[in-house]
């Protein structure tokens, strides 16, 4: 069975904080994606990488950046995590035939 | 730019009945594609059905079917049959050339007893 897993499904941190969000698939895809989730304003794309150290800001990239070194893995990373970046982080890979895309199954992050 | 509305934000619908959830969107790309996902509270993210926008018939996935409506951009998702383990948000999402899924912020949806 085919999978994305996110290292953690919760995590707690401390405002300040460098916070790594991990993602492994194992489906050799090219584009691997993180998301967050919020309620009320749906999914927004936070990074997307279309191949081995390659990297595309999304909607909201301010505060995070990303490290894709393998093509099966993809790293968020929250800088100096702040209160506003409780959420939930959700990872994603796709192929380049736009069959849709494999989620994992979330990062529920709370900085405190 | 893209953009997804759903504007239902809660429905709920009683077990064995037929819900239509419905979605609208607007894009400048000629060739694109679109999918309703499900997320149960379980919260794994699951693709429910894929539509492309250059066929013209619509797609079915067993009790899941869509409406697809080019001209008026709506993509809205028909169940059938509804089960409780059909619970969930539901996510309606387009696809263009970028590879990049734009989301709508979802309709829950309650199946009842």
């Amino acid at each position: 069975d085919v999978k994305v897993t996110q290292s953690s499904r919760y995590l707690v941190k401390r405002t300040g904080e460098k916070v790594f969000l991990e993602c492994v698939q194992d489906m050799d895809h090219e584009n691997m994606f993180w998301y967050r989730q919020d309620p009320g304003l749906g999914l927004r794309l936070i990074y997307f990488s279309y191949d081995v150290k390659m990297k595309e800001k999304g909607d909201i990239p301010e505060g995070y950046s990303v490290s894709r070194e393998k093509k099966e893995r993809f790293s968020l990373i929250l800088e100096s995590a702040s209160t506003n970046q409780t959420s939930m982080y959700l990872c994603a890979s796709s192929r380049t035939d736009t069959y849709g895309y494999t989620f994992g199954s979330g990062t529920r992050l709370t900085v405190v | 730019a893209q953009t997804v509305t759903q504007s239902q934000p809660e429905m709920s619908v009683q077990e064995a009945e037929t819900v239509t959830l419905s979605c609208t969107y607007d894009t400048s790309e000629s060739n694109y594609y679109l999918f309703w996902y499900k997320q149960p509270p379980s919260r794994q993210m699951i693709l429910v059905i894929r539509q492309e926008a250059y066929k013209q018939q619509n797609a079915t996935e067993n009790r899941f079917s869509v409406n697809f409506q080019k001209a008026a951009k709506s993509f809205s998702l028909k169940i059938s049959d509804s089960q409780l383990g059909d619970t969930a948000m539901y996510f309606c999402a387009l696809e263009g050339s970028n590879y990049k899924l734009t989301f709508g912020k979802g309709t829950l949806l309650t199946v009842n007893p």
